[in-house]
């Protein structure tokens, strides 16, 4: 079966610093993938999906940026947040069929 | 372009009661909707999904929803709520304008059960 994991659960960064937050997908091959912010507790917003490897695309203009150094592995960057960056981050995961399906997220707090 | 409205904040049921989320979808062509559950701090986790066929959908959990074209229409409904069916509810539609299956999310709405 497939699983897909996000670390870390919980992050705290000060205003300007860096990020990366890293997602990865067990128990399938080439999967789409996607990163979503929700924002207050409520709605979700695409930020980027892949389609392969080094294979990114951007929804919305951002501080951030995305990519895909492996097969299974998308990773969420910043060189320098904002506080508006923070939220709750959720990457998924699609392979074949119709469904996305989520891993548990990245709370994030930018103070 | 795609979308979908749940017109609910928040939705207040007894346990053991019927419960209804509703959502109202507006696509060009034929629909690809889902529904989604949150709990507290968690991901989304997938319920159930209507793509063609039969206009009832059963999921996971006891959710069925009822898909219906002439009401644009995809409700969430359990003939008897639980307590822990307290969450947030996404409903979701398929973007079919772009080629990488985007999902759409409405607002979600927050179902509460009382003991």
């Amino acid at each position: 079966s497939q699983t897909i994991h996000q670390w870390p659960a919980t992050l705290v960064q000060p205003v300007g610093s860096p990020l990366s937050l890293e997602c990865t997908v067990e128990g399938t091959s080439n999967p789409n993938l996607y990163w979503y912010r929700q924002a207050a507790g409520r709605g979700l917003q695409l930020l980027f999906y892949s389609v392969g490897i080094g294979q990114i695309s951007s929804e919305v203009p951002q501080n951030l940026s995305a990519s895909r150094p492996q097969d299974r592995q998308f990773i969420l960057s910043s060189k320098k947040l904002l506080l508006s960056d923070s939220g709750f981050y959720l990457c998924a995961w699609r392979r074949g069929g119709d469904t996305q399906y989520f891993g548990p997220g990245t709370r994030l707090t930018v103070l | 372009a795609q979308s979908v409205a749940q017109p609910e904040d928040q939705v207040n049921v007894a346990e053991g009661n019927p419960l209804t989320v509703k959502c109202t979808y507006s696509v060009s062509g034929n629909p690809y909707l889902f529904w989604y559950v949150q709990y507290p701090n968690r991901g989304l986790q997938f319920l159930l999904k209507y793509i063609t066929g039969d206009n009832l959908v059963k999921g996971s959990y006891g959710f069925e929803a009822e898909f219906n074209k002439s009401q644009t229409s995809f409700h969430l409904k359990k003939p008897s709520a639980l307590v822990s069916d307290s969450a947030l509810y996404f409903c979701a539609v398929r973007d079919k304008d772009t080629g990488f299956q985007k999902l759409v999310f409405g607002t979600g709405t927050r179902l509460l059960v009382s003991p």
